[in-house]
């Protein structure tokens, strides 16, 4: 079993739309949360920290679910800007401190 | 500016050959990490270290090896390259504790023949 599940996807939806992304993971003993941003042919770049309480920054919110072990992204208001594939990661925080990384889900905006 | 660099961004090799990939941080970091990216497989971590002359296999270590002598440095060698290696590699490096997140290199395409 993977440790971090999501929908590869791809989603294509027009801009302006809302759209929500959501990933799984296998250990409840995970204690750090993220959500990346990877460009085709780029490095993974962070979007987000994911906290208990949840966390928003401008169009994109990022929730938390500990008892049902999901990580959830949102994004409001869909720009052509956001294409690109988001990558579901946690981390465990154990010696090594190993992060995992979801198999990313892909995200096209079309005009 | 927190910085990871790596050594090339596209790299061609001949089966047989012996490869260096490079990776050097300039955030005093401890743990570094390296992995391998392929369509469909997303990425798949070879080997991290959490100090210096430390390193622990991660999920794919076979055909690698890595020397970490230096904090800023951390190497990815391939023996012997081979045509399956042929991937895009990333290094990263994050704080010992896991807190924050991880920074990435530009990543490196590898090709071999």
């Amino acid at each position: 079993r993977k440790e971090v599940e999501q929908d590869p996807g791809p989603f294509n939806v027009p801009e302006g739309a809302t759209v929500a992304f959501n990933c799984t993971y296998s250990n409840s003993a995970s204690q750090s949360f993220f959500w990346y941003r990877q460009d085709c042919r780029k490095e993974p770049k962070l979007l987000m920290s994911v906290y208990s309480s949840g966390n928003e920054d401008g169009r994109f919110t990022a929730q938390l679910n500990r008892a049902s072990q999901y990580i959830s992204l949102l994004i409001r208001d869909s720009k052509l800007s956001d294409s690109a594939t988001y990558l579901c990661v946690v981390n465990m925080r154990r010696t090594g401190n190993q992060f995992y990384f979801g198999t990313g889900t892909s995200l096209t905006v079309i005009p | 500016d927190v910085k990871v660099t790596q050594s090339s961004r596209y790299l061609v090799k001949r089966t047989g050959e012996k490869v260096f990939l490079e990776c050097v941080q300039d955030m005093d970091h401890e743990n570094m990490f390296w992995y391998r990216q392929d369509p469909g497989l997303g990425l798949r971590l070879i080997y991290f270290s959490y100090d210096v002359k430390m390193k622990e296999k991660g999920d794919i270590p076979e055909g690698y090896s890595v020397s970490r002598e230096k904090k800023e440095r951390f190497s990815l060698i391939l023996e012997s390259a081979s045509t399956n290696q042929t991937s895009m590699y990333l290094c990263a490096s994050s704080t010992r504790d896991g807190e924050y997140e991880q920074y990435f290199g530009p990543g490196t395409r590898l090709t071999v023949t």
